[in-house]
């Protein structure tokens, strides 16, 4: 079973630029997250998709950050414009489903795209 | 979400059973433990999750105390491949977004 795929892995850029990355979730996934994880610290979640439905998007910088998943399947999540800040490393995670009654729910993630604002 | 704590960091000789602590004192009674690991330049990966029982799997096997303030995440034989920052997290479904802490870094010995 293919796992999930982010591109790029590295990104150099300088601050007030913009840059994307793309996430393909393993097949049949309905629920795609967004997680970004600076350097020493545990992921924190920027916003999460139930299809192409957004679910959670209350720790996103709304004001530079903006995601879409407009088919449902695969996903990009843009910074415009770039601050020194937000060099991290960007994690794209995705799950069957969003079950009710507290079924578990495992969430598989991707290798990360590493990001590094100058 | 109930607040975890966790050793920053530990050390373990390879072969040798690695127990991994977390304490959860405020969990409450529908909240799971869930254990990931995040080994260098990848992302989390599952590892196993309980509510009150004690669980195993072929990676691990999770220990709940009986008033479910705490938990062990237990490697039987730890290997040089499980150095690896471990999380402890507690949550009352998986069907959220996970909330990750610092986690306890392994270190595992040749």
């Amino acid at each position: 079973e293919a796992g999930v795929a982010q591109s790029p892995r590295y990104k150099i850029i300088e601050k007030r630029q913009s840059v994307a990355f793309w996430c393909n979730p393993i097949s049949g996934h309905a629920t795609l997250y967004w997680y970004q994880q600076i350097l020493g610290q545990g992921p924190k979640l920027l916003i999460q998709f139930q299809n192409n439905g957004v679910v959670d998007d209350s720790q996103l910088p709304k004001d530079r950050f903006s995601a879409e998943r407009l088919k449902g399947v695969d996903s990009t999540l843009k910074i415009q414009p770039a601050k020194l800040e937000d060099s991290a490393v960007y994690l794209c995670a995705s799950s069957l489903r969003q079950p009710s009654g507290g079924l578990w729910n495992e969430q598989f993630f991707g290798p990360g795209t590493r990001l590094t604002v100058l | 979400d109930a607040k975890t704590t966790q050793p920053t960091s530990m050390d373990c000789a390879e072969g040798r059973a690695a127990n991994l602590p977390c304490n959860h004192s405020t969990i409450s009674g529908n909240e799971y433990v869930y254990w990931y690991r995040q080994i260098h330049s990848q992302g989390p990966q599952y590892i196993i999750h309980g509510l009150k029982n004690n669980e195993t799997n072929e990676m691990a096997s999770l220990i709940i105390t009986e008033d479910r303030k705490s938990s062990t995440l237990i490697l039987p034989h730890a290997t040089l491949r499980d150095t690896a920052v471990y999380y402890c997290i507690v949550m009352d479904t998986g069907r959220r977004a996970l909330t990750f802490g610092s986690g306890t870094r392994l270190q595992v010995q040749p």
